[in-house]
């Protein structure tokens, strides 16, 4: 079956510009996760959806990022005036009922930002 | 777990030789650990988990992992590698429910 996707693989943009990342669940996972990954960092939790709302948005670093999530299945990062910083891999993951089910990871989103 | 660490950044090792892995996490209640593992150009994945009950769990592709209480202490090991097992793994527990808190990772070669 499909698995977890993501786009873009890949987004370069300059600094001070808009992006958008989007994840497409796993068909009934109603739990999803976005997770950071920094050079030499581990994953940084961002934020979580069950269903279509976020119980806990309090792995976002700044009010520039935002996310939402529509029908219980695509979900969308925003991150508003793109800075150096924020170049990572952009994670997303979904599981069909946390923790008994595993989390099922995307391939990631790379975010350059020049 | 409200934290998790692995000692190790960057192992190296040749086929046939033994692996272990170290993680450490920090008390919250309820233990739940897990090692996920990404192989090169592919997606991360779940190889064991440890909820209760037999502290010795065995995972995927022959990796098993010890919880030891006392320790706070959950590491990695297998036997003998393979070059397939070139990757990196990464260690995490679970804070709360739902919430997964991830090691840094360790990157493991194995040197064919």
């Amino acid at each position: 079956g499909a698995g977890v996707s993501q786009s873009p693989s890949n987004k370069v943009t300059e600094k001070g510009k808009d992006v958008e990342l989007r994840c497409d669940p796993i068909s009934g996972h109603t739990a999803l996760y976005w997770y950071r990954q920094s050079l030499g960092q581990g994953l940084e939790f961002l934020i979580y959806f069950q269903g279509n709302s976020a119980p806990d948005k309090s792995g976002l670093p700044s009010d520039r990022f935002s996310a939402e999530r529509t029908g219980g299945s695509v979900s969308t990062l925003t991150i508003q005036r793109t800075q150096q910083e924020d170049s990572a891999v952009y994670l997303c993951a979904s599981s069909l009922r946390p923790p008994n089910s595993p989390l099922h990871f995307g391939n990631g989103t790379r975010l350059t930002v020049t | 777990a409200q934290s998790v660490s692995q000692h190790n950044h960057h192992v190296i090792l040749s086929e046939a030789a033994s692996l272990e892995l170290g993680c450490n996490y920090s008390y919250g209640g309820t233990v739940n650990l897990f090692w996920y593992v990404q192989y090169p150009g592919q997606h991360l994945q779940l190889l064991l988990k440890y909820f209760s009950g037999d502290p010795l769990v065995k995972g995927i592709k022959g990796f098993e992992a010890e919880f030891i209480k006392s320790k706070f202490s959950f590491n990695l090991r297998k036997p003998s590698v393979q070059w397939s097992d070139t990757a990196e793994y990464f260690c995490a527990g679970l804070s709360g429910t739902y919430k997964y808190i991830f090691g840094t990772g360790t990157r493991l070669k194995v040197l064919a």
